[in-house]
Formats: C-alpha cells, sequence, structure tokens
C-alpha cells in the first residue's frame, strides 16, 4: 500500500512556464512534507518542505502548498527552466521515518 | 552545510564477494543514518536505520545478515553487502540529518552504484 503518490510518471513543460508536481498521501500522522530533486546517478537534492501548520511555503522559484484536508501537496515551479529537468520526490514524514513517492521525471523544453 | 559523502560512487565486484560502502557527515554529527536503495525508474526504498553505537533497524524484507550496517561514530555509516550476487546490483544511497529527521530535510550522499557479475 502506497503511503505517498505520485500519479504522473512524467511531466513536459516549455522553458518559463509553470511546472506543476503534485504528490497525495494517506497517512494523516504525516506532519512533515519535503520535495527532492534527483538527476542520474546522484543522490536526491533537499529542495523545500513544508510543515502541517502551514498551507504554503515559498523559497524562489519554488513554492509548496499543503492541503491537509485533500491530504495533497504540490510543488510549483516558476519559471522553469531546462536545468529543472530531473525526478521529482516526493516525501512524507511523521517523526524520524521518511516515506518517498516514485517519483515524477519533469522535462523542461527549451 | 549538512553534507553527506558516500564513497565509493560506483563499484565492480565478482557475485560471491563482499562490497563496503561509507557514508560520512562531513559538518555534522548524526546519531542516525538511513540506507536507501533505488532500483531503476523506481523510488527509493528505506533498507535500514543505522543508529550509532547500537544494531542497525532493518526494513521488513531486508536481510540483515546480507546487509551488515555498522554505525561506530557519530559521522561514520557503513553498509557491507555480503557475498553479493547479481541481484543485488542496484544504485544504494545513505542519508542523515542533523537533528535525527525529525521535521527536518534528509540530506542524501551522491549514491554508489553496484554491479554484481
Amino acid at each position: 500500500d502506497q503511503q505517498v503518490k505520485q500519479n504522473s510518471p512524467s511531466l513536459s513543460v516549455q522553458e518559463g512556464r509553470i511546472s506543476i508536481l503534485n504528490c497525495d498521501y494517506t497517512n494523516s500522522m504525516f506532519d512533515y512534507f519535503l520535495w527532492y530533486k534527483k538527476y542520474p546517478a546522484e543522490g536526491p537534492t533537499f529542495l523545500i518542505s513544508i510543515s502541517s501548520i502551514k498551507d504554503k511555503n515559498e523559497d524562489g522559484r519554488f513554492t509548496v502548498f499543503l492541503n491537509k484536508s485533500a491530504k495533497h501537496l504540490s510543488l510549483h515551479i516558476v519559471p522553469s527552466q531546462p536545468g529543472d529537468s530531473a525526478v521529482y520526490f516526493c516525501a512524507a514524514s511523521g517523526g524520524q521515518n521518511f516515506v518517498f513517492g516514485p517519483g515524477t521525471r519533469l522535462s523542461v523544453l527549451p | 552545510g549538512a553534507v553527506v559523502s558516500q564513497h565509493p560512487s560506483w563499484v565492480i565486484c565478482k557475485s560471491g564477494t563482499s562490497v563496503k560502502i561509507e557514508c560520512r557527515s562531513l559538518d555534522f554529527q548524526a546519531t542516525t543514518m538511513f540506507w536507501y536503495r533505488q532500483f531503476p525508474k523506481q523510488s527509493l526504498m528505506l533498507m535500514a536505520t543505522s543508529n550509532e553505537g547500537s544494531k542497525a533497524t532493518y526494513e521488513q524484507g531486508v536481510e540483515k545478515d546480507k546487509f551488515l550496517i555498522n554505525h561506530a561514530s557519530l559521522t561514520l555509516s557503513t553498509l557491507t553487502v555480503t557475498s553479493a550476487h547479481p541481484e543485488d546490483s542496484s544504485f544504494y544511497i545513505c542519508s542523515a540529518s542533523p537533528s535525527g529527521g525529525a521535521n527536518s530535510p534528509l540530506h542524501f550522499g551522491n549514491g554508489t552504484r553496484l554491479t554484481v557479475t
């Protein structure tokens, strides 16, 4: 049973446009959520996080939105750049344990 | 800050041999480190939680006698794949957090690509 889901395995966006990556979770005990970016043959790089007491967190081009009632979060990247092309993992945590989604491959087209 | 270093970045070994992978927290102390495995085009699967000075906690389905974890200091955890077989070929990644992972991000090493021939 997948506790963290990313239903879109891939997404293509034109450079300069907004990229929206979605993530759903099932465990209501999760209280901390993160997004990671991963290039091939490298470890994931932390992008942005949000605690369950907030519904939005912004850092430069990256904004994460959390809808607790829907158990849904999303990552917005605007404007998208070709260097953003990577696999994005959503992760959720309740305490020390982290659960990762299957990832969404984002391709930003020039 | 919060740099995690993993070594080696890639290794090729023969079936039946053992391979050791090191994970170091360079600028912080980590009482807990996490070992993940990633199969091609799949997500990160937690294998075990490494605890400094005590036994590691393994996830269901992970053989503790095959994947030996040692966390002898606050900055170093090692994963040894014993008697490696081709099905152990994978991408292994370690991670740690300065605060032990509670409400703070995990920081990952760059991973180790293991190929068993």
